[in-house]
């Protein structure tokens, strides 16, 4: 089942602006984890946030995690061109045993 | 070396035909998972291998038979499979399983096999 949706589900920008990409989800988790991956590649892990942490920084990327209401987002700043990918959310549930579940993705358009 | 190797990067395969697909990681990681892959859509977990023993299987048909041979190698091993499984299939590992709170570890993906089966 789908745990974490992560909306929109396209995005288009121009190089320089700032990429804001959200995720929902719908159980307790212990971590929530955003990837990239580049057309027909494998997955490049990004960030961890854990359920603990309410804001994380990594370079140009920034992640925060609303338990309450039970999101979180990825802002990537100053796009550029190399950062168009798909993005997925994966979150680690509660009980589910170190099993990631992935988001449906974003993909991410940035125009030179 | 924080690389999961994956081999072949292509395989094109019949119905009757038996083949494996490797992952291989030097990074002392624990736990060892395979993915599914449809084209537009984000993987799908089919085996969790922790600390070489197989902790979750999610339902896969027996078609797909994982091995752990050990701490480094992860095989699958595919036999009569259907055109619907063609797909990316995705090794990933994790310093650690097992779930938990203190476990959070991310997970370090290979490359990948894109399989057909014709």
């Amino acid at each position: 089942s789908q745990q974490g949706e992560e909306d929109p589900q396209a995005l288009s920008i121009q190089e320089g602006e700032n990429a804001t990409m959200n995720c929902s989800y719908k159980t307790s988790i212990n971590n929530l984890q955003w990837y990239r991956q580049n057309s027909g590649r494998g997955l490049v892990h990004l960030i961890l946030i854990r359920s603990n942490e309410r804001e994380k920084h990594s370079g140009r990327l920034r992640v925060t995690l609303d338990t309450s209401k039970k999101s979180s987002s990825l802002l990537i700043t100053a796009s550029r061109a190399a950062d168009t990918a798909s993005y997925f959310c994966a979150t680690d549930a509660v009980g589910a045993n170190s099993k990631l579940t992935f988001g449906k993705g974003i993909t991410l358009s940035v125009r030179p | 070396d924080t690389e999961v190797t994956q081999t072949p990067k292509h395989l094109v395969m019949g119905m009757t035909n038996k083949k494996s697909l490797k992952c291989e990681q030097h990074m002392g990681h624990r736990a060892m998972y395979w993915y599914k892959q449809k084209a537009k859509k984000p993987p799908e977990l089919m085996f969790v291998y922790s600390y070489e023993k197989l902790s979750i299987n999610e339902s896969v048909p027996s078609r797909f038979s994982p091995e752990c041979p050990n701490s480094s190698l992860l095989n699958l091993h595919l036999h009569a499979l259907q055109p619907e499984d063609s797909a990316l299939y995705l090794c990933a590992s994790s310093q650690f399983g097992g779930g938990g709170p203190r476990s959070s570890y991310e997970q370090y993906f290979g490359p990948g096999t894109r399989l057909t089966v014709t």
